[in-house]
């Protein structure tokens, strides 16, 4: 069974506007934390959020929020007033602390990725 | 500081050959992992190597191989390359803080295309 799902192969959005990239997860790992991504096509991946399992409040780094809910499963990224260079794919991703090992954390697990694409 | 840089940007090699990838992490982190990322796919992890030792290996075949050195850097390698080994190979690394919250910086990544 796939851990991380996206449903969106690709999304269109008008430049200035928001757009949700949707994002579930499947885990039975209590403590686990949950990571967006976006890759260009220079095909380096860029870190964008962190949302923790225990963590209360909703992930915001400048532009970009994730709306977790938790009961749900779900963890997807709102990218605010889009912009050209937001154009890129962007994956959703997951550790669990199952996974790590001593002082070293766990490997991450992707999902297939949404190419997103902002219009002029 | 200088990011996580990966050797070569981009590889052809034939069916049957051997390949080997570096990777340098980021100054001070110690935690190297190894990614393939087939085209119109998320990465899928292969490896993670922490002060040298092997910590975590995806589901991989035995063709593939790593280790890492004692200055932190690591190599790939693979044999007995396959057409479908053709594919983007990311190294990333991380400081040597415990928790589920660590944020793993990635290297460009290595191109490898097999004919």
């Amino acid at each position: 069974a796939q851990k991380i799902t996206q449903t969106q192969p690709g999304m269109f959005v008008q430049e200035k506007e928001a757009v949700t990239l949707d994002c579930t997860y499947d885990t039975s790992d209590p403590s686990y934390g949950l990571f967006w991504y976006k890759q260009p096509s220079s095909g380096e991946m860029i870190f964008l959020i962190y949302q923790g399992s225990y963590d209360q409040q909703n992930a915001t780094e400048g532009r970009y929020s994730l709306n977790f809910q938790k009961a749900r499963k779900s963890a997807n990224l709102v990218i605010s007033a889009s912009q050209l260079g937001d154009s890129a794919m962007y994956f959703c991703a997951m550790r669990e602390s199952t996974s790590n090992y001593g002082g070293s954390q766990g490997n991450l697990i992707f999902g297939k990725g949404t190419k997103l694409s902002v219009k002029p | 500081d200088a990011g996580v840089t990966q050797s070569p940007t981009h590889l052809i090699k034939t069916r049957g050959q051997h390949v080997t990838l570096r990777c340098s992490p980021i100054s001070g982190h110690k935690s190297v992992s190894w990614y393939q990322q087939v085209l119109g796919q998320g990465p899928q992890f292969i490896f993670q190597y922490y002060e040298k030792e092997e910590r975590g290996r995806g589901n991989f075949p035995d063709r593939f191989s790593a280790r890492q050195f004692p200055n932190y850097s690591s190599e790939l390698n693979v044999n007995a390359l396959l057409l479908g080994d053709s594919a983007l190979y990311l190294c990333a690394s991380s400081s040597p803080l415990a928790g589920v919250y660590n944020e793993q910086f990635f290297g460009p990544g290595t191109r490898l295309t097999v004919l």
